[in-house]
């Protein structure tokens, strides 16, 4: 299995730029998921996917940022315009199952992280 | 809102030596996963612990789930070079299904 890919594996751009980064997830998996990690605010998640359709984007950072999912093997996130801020690496992350719910745990599943885009926004 | 805090930020030992990293929050979790992150890669998930009180072992590196469900240790025996690399905590938050990661640990082991 080939695994999470990623393109491209860095991008310089200059601000007011459009970026576009983009994900293959694990063929089968049904859950994809974008994070961005910066070393102040670590790893957060940014948006996720079930069946290609969105399911929670509360931590999009704002209108500049959007994502889309247009079939089970693709997914793009694309910042217009770009800005300094940005700066940070994102990953795209997938897993075969959703949230899990016992008695007494919750959580997900394993999720499967690819290498990570490096973005600097100059 | 829930944080993961983790200790120490940075840590450089030798090669053979033993440490211990640990994720604390002032809030329940309902479980926490630990993650190892190379320089240039992603997080990859190292175990998932549930239950209060548990311990689960992967060949050198032990886990641990506190009994109250706020805190995680990971200790790891005998370091070695490949043991370097950022451990990230990470948990459900309340409510919905989305994962809140810790601050991290950066680990160098010095051959």
């Amino acid at each position: 299995d080939a695994g999470v890919i990623q393109s491209p594996r860095h991008e310089v751009t200059e601000m007011g730029q459009e970026v576009t980064l983009r994900c293959k997830p694990i063929s089968g998996h049904d859950y994809l998921f974008w994070y961005r990690q910066t070393m102040m605010r670590g790893l957060e998640l940014l948006i996720y996917f079930n069946n290609n359709v969105p399911i929670d984007d509360s931590g999009m950072p704002e209108d500049r940022f959007s994502a889309k999912m247009p079939n089970a093997s693709f997914s793009t996130l694309k910042i217009q315009p770009s800005e300094p801020r940005d700066s940070a690496v994102y990953f795209c992350a997938s897993s075969s199952t959703g949230p899990y719910i016992t008695s007494g745990a919750s959580g997900w599943e394993t999720q499967y992280f690819g290498p990570g885009t490096r973005l600097l926004v100059l | 809102t829930q944080l993961l805090e983790q200790s120490p930020q940075f840590l450089s030992i030798q090669e053979g030596e033993n440490l211990t990293v640990y994720c604390n929050s002032s809030s329940v979790f309902s479980s926490l996963q630990w993650y190892r992150q190379e320089p240039g890669e992603g997080p990859v998930l190292l175990v998932t612990v549930v239950t209060g009180g548990e311990v689960k072992k992967l060949k050198r590196l032990t886990f641990q789930f506190g009994d109250a469900r706020k805190d995680s240790s990971l200790h790891i025996t005998a370091a070695q070079p490949g043991d370097t690399g950022l451990y990230l905590c990470a948990g459900p938050s309340r409510g919905t299904y989305k994962y809140i990661f810790g601050t991290g640990t950066r680990l160098k082991v010095l051959a």
